[in-house]
């Protein structure tokens, strides 16, 4: 079954850092990865989502990329903002034996310091 | 923008009631779905739906039922709510574009608590 873990479980680093936050998933049997952010007590927001067929996927200041027959994903944050403090999860959409369903991450609670 | 609402921010509710909670997305989406969030067991999903009156199980269907008669809503329900339901409840909805899922786009989440 599916398997989602996230590396590491919290970080904290000084403004102005780059930094790369880990996903890993058992089953490269994916249609696709998505990164999320979620602010305490809120719901989720989608930063990227990459396809089974890309490699990697940007927006602004983000970068994440996928290595489908290794199970990794990999989210890339260029200078780093106390504005970015959130919690990151990362979630794939898998088909496998137990049915179709997403699988999240446990998520990685970032903290940028100013 | 894509806009998710729930009908409720935080519940309180009292062991054996019945409990809807109710979803509403503004742009037409196909999928719907509702997981439950809470610490040390992260997000997973209860139901969801790949169009109107079509619904499937996802991982911890057990005490839970839903409803989507129409395309814009989907409504998870606690038969007989316990305190073991207590948690956040996320709805998320996403198009399908040529046979390729969209992003998913969340609402705010329902707290609820069951006394």
């Amino acid at each position: 079954k599916q398997e989602v873990t996230q590396i590491p479980a919290a970080l904290s680093v000084p403004e102005g850092e780059n930094l790369v936050l880990n996903c890993s998933f058992t089953d490269s049997a994916i249609y696709n990865l998505q990164w999320f952010r979620q602010d305490p007590g809120k719901g989720l927001t989608s930063l990227l989502l990459i396809q089974s067929s890309q490699r990697e996927q940007t927006s602004g200041r983000l970068n994440a990329s996928l290595d489908k027959s290794s199970g990794r994903s990999t989210l890339y944050i260029a200078a780093s903002q106390p504005g970015d403090s959130a919690t990151y999860l990362c979630a794939v959409d898998t088909r496998d034996n137990y049915g179709q369903n997403f699988v999240f991450g446990p998520g990685t609670r970032l903290s940028v310091l100013p | 923008d894509v806009k998710v609402t729930q009908s409720s921010r935080y519940l309180v509710k009292r062991t054996g009631e019945k409990v809807f909670l109710e979803c509403v997305q503004d742009m037409d989406h196909e999928n719907m779905f509702w997981y439950r969030q809470d610490p040390g067991l992260g997000l997973r999903l209860i139901y969801f739906s790949y169009d109107v009156k079509m619904k499937e199980k996802g991982d911890i269907p057990e005490g839970y039922s839903v409803s989507r008669e129409k395309k814009e809503r989907f409504s998870l329900i606690l038969e007989s709510a316990s305190t073991n339901q207590t948690s956040m409840y996320l709805c998320a909805s996403r198009f399908v574009r040529d046979g390729t899922s969209e992003t998913q786009y969340f609402g705010p989440g329902t707290r609820l608590l069951v006394l």
